[in-house]
C-alpha cells in the first residue's frame, strides 16, 4: 500500500523559508506513471494546489506562488520536497503531499489519488 | 485560472436522505472534474474522477454527472460516515483549482 508522509518544522518565522519533505513508501517515486504534488489548506478554508514534480525533476507550479516556490526530488531517498520563500502569516496552512496520476477512460484524467496525512505549518514570530 | 463554485456551502441532511451537491466551472472543462471527500483532521479522499467514474473502493451510493461547466455529486442514501466536507476540482488545465467546499452535516 502506497504511503506518503510529510515532515518538517511546524513553525516558521515571517520572511523565512518554509521547507517540507514528503517520503514515499510502498512504491517508487521513479515510476514513469506518476507526478508528485503539494497542496495546502489554510485553517478552516479550502484547498490550493501548489505544484507538481516528475521523478526526472520536471516541475510545474501554480502561477500565484511560482516566484516563491521550489519543488525538488531525491530519487535515492524516495522523497520530494517543497520550499516556499518569504513566508507570511497567509502561508499558515496544512500542507499535503500527494501522488498525481492520469486515469484513463474516454480520455486521460489527472487526479490526486494518494495523499499524506498533512502537516500544519504556522508562520509566526 | 478556472474558478470552481460549489453550492450549497453547507447542507443539513438525515441518514437515508438523497443529497445533491453542485459544482460550476467558470469555463468549459469537458469532463475533467473530480470529487473529494474530507473528514475533520484528515486528508482529502478521491471519490469520483472524470465526472462520473467511481474510484476503487468507493460505495456505489456515490455518483457524479455533468459536462461542460455544470456538475453534480449525488449521494443516494446518506450513511453516518458520509458526513464530511466535499470538494470538486478541475483537472482540465493548470493551475488545478478546487471549489470552496460543501460541508454536509447531520440534521
Amino acid at each position: 500500500q502506497l504511503q506518503l508522509q510529510e515532515s518538517g518544522p511546524g513553525l516558521v518565522k515571517p520572511s523565512e523559508t518554509l521547507s517540507l519533505s514528503c517520503t514515499v513508501s510502498g512504491g517508487s517515486i521513479s515510476s514513469s506513471s506518476y507526478y508528485w504534488g503539494w497542496i495546502r489548506q489554510p485553517p478552516g478554508k479550502g484547498l490550493e494546489w501548489i505544484g507538481n514534480i516528475y521523478y526526472s525533476g520536471s516541475t510545474y507550479y501554480n502561477p500565484s506562488l511560482q516566484s516563491r516556490v521550489t519543488i525538488s526530488v531525491d530519487t535515492s531517498k524516495n522523497q520530494f520536497s517543497l520550499k516556499l520563500s518569504s513566508v507570511t502569516a497567509t502561508d499558515t496552512a496544512v500542507y499535503y503531499c500527494a501522488r498525481h496520476v492520469r486515469f484513463f477512460g474516454s480520455g486521460s484524467y489527472p487526479v490526486f489519488d494518494y495523499w499524506g496525512q498533512g502537516t500544519l505549518v504556522t508562520v509566526s514570530s | 485560472d478556472i474558478q470552481m463554485t460549489q453550492s450549497p456551502s453547507s447542507l443539513s441532511a438525515s441518514v437515508g436522505d438523497r443529497v445533491t451537491i453542485t459544482c460550476r466551472a467558470s469555463q468549459i472543462i469537458s469532463s475533467y472534474l473530480n470529487w473529494y471527500q474530507q473528514k475533520p483532521g484528515k486528508a482529502p479522499k478521491l471519490l469520483i474522477y472524470a465526472t462520473s467514474s467511481l474510484q476503487s473502493g468507493v460505495p456505489s451510493r456515490f455518483s457524479g454527472s455533468g459536462s461542460g461547466t455544470d456538475f453534480t455529486l449525488t449521494i443516494s442514501s446518506l450513511q453516518p460516515e458520509d458526513f464530511a466536507t466535499y470538494y470538486c476540482q478541475q483537472s482540465y488545465s493548470t493551475p488545478y483549482t478546487f471549489g470552496q467546499g460543501t460541508k454536509l452535516e447531520i440534521k
